[in-house]
């Protein structure tokens, strides 16, 4: 079966300690997105990447990190310098054709920072 | 600046018709699209609008009027499993299929 995978579903930390959350898709999507999501809020970009080796930041890139070393996968960082990182986290992946751009969303990580 | 406006939330009954609206204000318009999620869960996609006009599919219509910068999403015979949030989101041309979201709209259906 073709999707995107994330993990884990639950990740709690401390405060002031970095964390990577996973994204995998098998889709053979060239463009992977990293959103956050607060409660009663919309999606805001975070990152994306449109091709390997290569991503842009998007609306609310600082204390974030991404990379983007295989197509299949885009792993965020959530660094010490986000000031209010707990959120839920969704990634997503798209054929990226320039008329049509529907983003297939994976499950999400609910982030808890104690 | 780019924003996308659309109501913070709404109550239907079931077995009724609701209209959800989405007003736009953005650069470079490329496509309109309406995404469902259920609390917790990913955003899942209902329809797309590039053209003026009508999209049918099944008991979900939407509507685009890019002079108006005007969406609607019409839920027909609704049913409690629609209880979720609706997403709006504008696709801008020229900068990577980048999505712009609205806050979503939260829809509760009663019996």
């Amino acid at each position: 079966d073709g999707g995107i995978t994330q993990s884990p579903k639950y990740l709690f930390r401390k405060e002031g300690q970095n964390v990577t959350l996973s994204c995998e898709q098998n889709l053979n999507h060239d463009a992977m997105y990293w959103y956050r999501q607060d409660p009663g809020q919309g999606l805001r970009l975070i990152y994306y990447s449109q091709i390997v080796n290569d991503f842009q930041k998007g609306d609310i890139a600082e204390g974030y990190s991404v990379s983007r070393e295989k197509k299949e996968s885009f792993p965020l960082t959530v660094t010490s310098a986000q000031k209010n990182p707990t959120a839920f986290y969704l990634c997503a992946s798209s054929m990226l054709l320039h008329y049509y751009n529907e983003q297939f969303f994976g499950p999400g990580t609910r982030l808890t920072v104690l | 600046g780019q924003n996308i406006d659309q109501p913070t939330e709404m109550t239907a009954t079931e077995g009724a018709i609701v209209q959800i609206n989405c007003t736009y204000q953005t650069s470079g318009f490329n496509g309109l699209f309406w995404y469902q999620q259920h609390a917790g869960e990913a955003p899942t996609f209902l329809s797309y609008n590039v053209l003026d006009g009508l999209e049918e599919k099944g008991r979900f219509s939407s509507f685009l009027s890019r002079s108006k910068g005007y969406s609607y999403l019409l839920l027909k015979e609704l049913q409690m499993k629609d209880s979720a949030s609706y997403l709006c989101a504008v696709m801008i041309y020229n900068q990577g299929g980048k999505l712009i979201f609205g806050q979503g709209t939260e829809l509760s259906v009663k019996p």
